[in-house]
């Protein structure tokens, strides 16, 4: 079974500093991972995703995540904080069903990432 | 091009009761999904929709049904509403088949309280 660990329930930084958001998976296969972020009152919007090829993923807004199998890592990263993007982020693993392509997705628990002035 | 779409956005509910939300696929997307976020919690999975049956379920008892209509839509049932019911409700659509890893879009939720 997939599992997702976010390490850090909430990040700080200052705005223009580096952003780090830091996901672990376990999957028996290989894994296709996902990063979603959720502004306050609002559902999920997909910032970038890791199926194959190229194991540096760039996403919307900046962002940026490498995918590491030796690590089982897949760590967000944005080389300048700014105030817009304070929110929630969630990484996740998709979880192929048995005999085709559809699948669900099994989502961490969560990073709250705030962005000081 | 319209997203994933949900209602009601909000409502409140009493133990007991049932409830029923509502979600419209993004155009062209064959698949639903429901996923309910706990305050302060990841998503979960609750069931998925394709061609107007259920195709997976997650680890949620038998209170919680869906059906999906032949123009794709989807409702959510919840029997017996339990104050921990209380949380987000998403709905994601899908397109079915073509290769994994297809973008999965949610909508804005409905937040469902129990009192």
């Amino acid at each position: 079974a997939q599992s997702v660990t976010q390490l850090g329930s909430h990040v700080s930084v200052s705005e223009g500093a580096l952003v780090l958001l830091r996901c672990n998976y376990s999957s028996s296969v290989p894994p296709y991972l996902f990063w979603y972020v959720q502004y306050p009152n609002q559902g999920l919007q997909l910032l970038l995703k890791y199926t194959t090829g190229a194991t540096l993923v760039k996403g919307i807004n900046g962002f940026e995540a490498e995918f590491k199998k030796s690590e089982t890592s897949f760590h967000l990263t944005k080389p300048s904080a700014h105030m817009s993007d304070a929110a929630e982020y969630f990484c996740a693993v998709s979880v192929t069903a048995s005999g085709g392509s559809n699948y669900k997705l099994t989502f961490g628990k969560g990073t709250l990432l705030t962005v000081n002035p | 091009d319209a997203g994933v779409t949900q209602s009601p956005t909000h409502l409140i509910k009493t133990r007991g009761q049932q409830v029923t939300l509502r979600c419209s696929p993004k155009s062209g997307h064959d698949t639903v999904s429901w996923y309910q976020q706990a305050l302060g919690q990841g998503p979960q999975f609750i069931f998925q929709y394709y061609e107007e049956e259920e195709r997976q379920r997650g680890n949620f008892p038998d209170r919680f049904s869906g059906h999906q209509f032949p123009n794709y839509s989807s409702e959510l049932n919840v029997n017996a509403l339990l104050l921990g019911d209380s949380a987000l409700y998403l709905c994601a659509s899908s397109l079915r088949g073509i290769s994994v890893g297809n973008t999965i879009y949610f909508g804005e939720g409905s937040w469902l309280t129990v009192v």
